[in-house]
């Protein structure tokens, strides 16, 4: 069955280091979406793709960058870890660029920065 | 989506009993709607969602409500089980200009009692 995946499920740094958090989906979805998570606020974008080569940026992107290299994987690399990243990060994907078209979100990467 | 809080609203239901969850939405523009529901260490699935042309659309088990004039959305659960307690939140976004993303909810936790 076609499913997203990330890993790591759980993750510790300390701030200053740059961290790549993963995400693979098996669906050949064009799109893919990078969110994170916190107490008192709804999920917030991040980074998104519509397709190779194609990235964006999101409403929270400062701090954080993505690449897309193949139509399965976009990574999102936290280039030096800060205390306020402290999250949990979800990675989703759809068919198609519409806003209306449904998102399957992977199971999340629970990120510590110490 | 819901007015931001440091913790999210509380619903306790009996098995078997209706439950109604709610959502606020700010944005008049918004004519797109989904529910979400959360369970434990997992990533958001899709329940069901609705366009702003209609007031009601129904699903398994689950029927949602959208009231334009006070901009409110709700979700009923018919019969509730245990596998239904999780976190619930809503998404909203306007279709009609193109680069939209979805604006979520921060959540109701709802627990099925046994």
């Amino acid at each position: 069955d076609a499913e997203i995946t990330q890993s790591p499920r759980h993750k510790i740094t300390e701030t200053g280091r740059q961290v790549t958090l993963a995400c693979h989906q098996t669906w050949n979805h064009n799109n893919m979406f990078w969110y994170r998570q916190d107490l008192g606020h709804g999920l917030r974008l991040i980074h998104y793709s519509y397709g190779v080569q194609d990235t964006n940026k999101g409403e929270v992107s400062d701090g954080y960058s993505v690449s897309r290299s193949n139509t399965e994987d976009l990574p999102l690399t936290l280039e030096s870890a800060a205390s306020s990243q402290t999250s949990v990060y979800f990675c989703a994907s759809s068919a198609t660029g519409t806003v209306t078209d449904t998102q399957y979100f992977g199971p999340g990467t629970r990120l510590t920065v110490l | 989506g819901e007015s931001v809080g440091l913790h999210l609203p509380t619903l306790s239901v009996q098995e078997g009993d209706n439950s109604i969850i709610n959502c606020a939405y700010s944005n008049s523009a918004s004519d797109y709607f989904i529910w979400y529901k959360q369970e434990s260490g997992k990533g958001p699935q899709f329940i069901i969602d609705i366009r702003s042309n209609m007031d009601k659309r129904q699903g398994q088990r689950v029927t949602v409500l959208l009231n334009k004039t006070v901009k409110h959305l709700s979700l009923q659960i018919a019969a509730t089980q245990p596998g239904d307690s999780a976190v619930y939140f809503c998404a909203e976004t306007p279709t009609m200009s193109s680069g939209e993303k979805l604006t979520f909810g921060t959540g109701t936790r709802l627990t099925i009692i046994p």
